[in-house]
């Protein structure tokens, strides 16, 4: 079942800080974040796992909250490159790795 | 970098005709996925592979789509016969899933037209 983002869409200018939600009605095994800008594909950003609640490189972070089946992308002082759509993929569990996309978040960055 | 390879880039084709599209995985990724992504329906996962094994292919079209893997550096989607509905772009990805920070890498992804 798809994960549900939140919000669709925002705009910030440079240096503002961001948050990106995404929920699942299942339990999850796993959360990953992608980036994608346009005409690109996906990159990945990072994964966090059952028992595991918050990750972080540079300026974006994220966290896994189980007992809500909710994660959230954090992403501050966002610089120009942080412009794209994300997307949150999720694994329900170690049996079942399929990778189900959220319907993503266009994030865009003004001067 | 390695990178998940994808041929052809860009593809148009007539209604009803065969389509196949290549993906190379990054050598020693033991888990490959094909996605279809469109502006209405996002990221739509069609079939997933791990060790050359099927693994679910439930959200492939059976009659028309079929996703092979005949050896560990080639991973096939197939569409026959094409419809106007499956212009898309088509990606694959790869990745080992029991690393915990190494994620999926996606390839390029092909551009699938259908007139």
């Amino acid at each position: 079942q798809q994960p549900v983002q939140s919000p669709q869409a925002v705009i910030l200018r440079e240096g503002e800080d961001a948050v990106i939600n995404c929920s699942s009605s299942k339990a999850l095994y796993s959360v990953h974040w992608y980036r994608q800008k346009h005409g690109e594909a996906p990159v990945f950003l990072m994964i966090l796992l059952k028992g595991g609640e918050q990750k972080g490189h540079d300026k974006i972070s994220a966290s896994f909250n189980e007992k809500k089946q909710q994660s959230s992308l954090y992403l501050t002082a966002s610089q120009l490159s942080y412009s794209g759509t994300y997307f949150c993929g999720t694994e329900i569990d170690i049996g079942n790795e399929k990778l189900t996309f959220g319907t993503g978040t266009r994030l865009t960055i003004i001067p | 970098d390695a990178r998940v390879t994808q041929t052809p880039r860009h593809k148009v084709t007539e209604m009803g005709q065969e389509v196949t599209m290549r993906c190379q995985p990054i050598l020693g990724h033991n888990t490959v996925f094909w996605y279809r992504q469109t502006m209405m329906q996002g990221l739509e996962l069609l079939a997933y592979f791990r060790n050359r094994a099927p693994l679910d292919d439930s959200g492939m079209p059976k009659d028309r789509f079929s996703a092979e893997m005949p050896d560990a550096t080639l991973a096939t989607l197939k569409i026959q016969p094409s419809e106007p509905r499956d212009s898309a772009v088509y990606f694959c990805a790869s990745g080992l899933w029991d690393r915990e920070d190494y994620g999926y890498t996606f390839g390029s992804g092909t551009r699938l037209t259908v007139v």
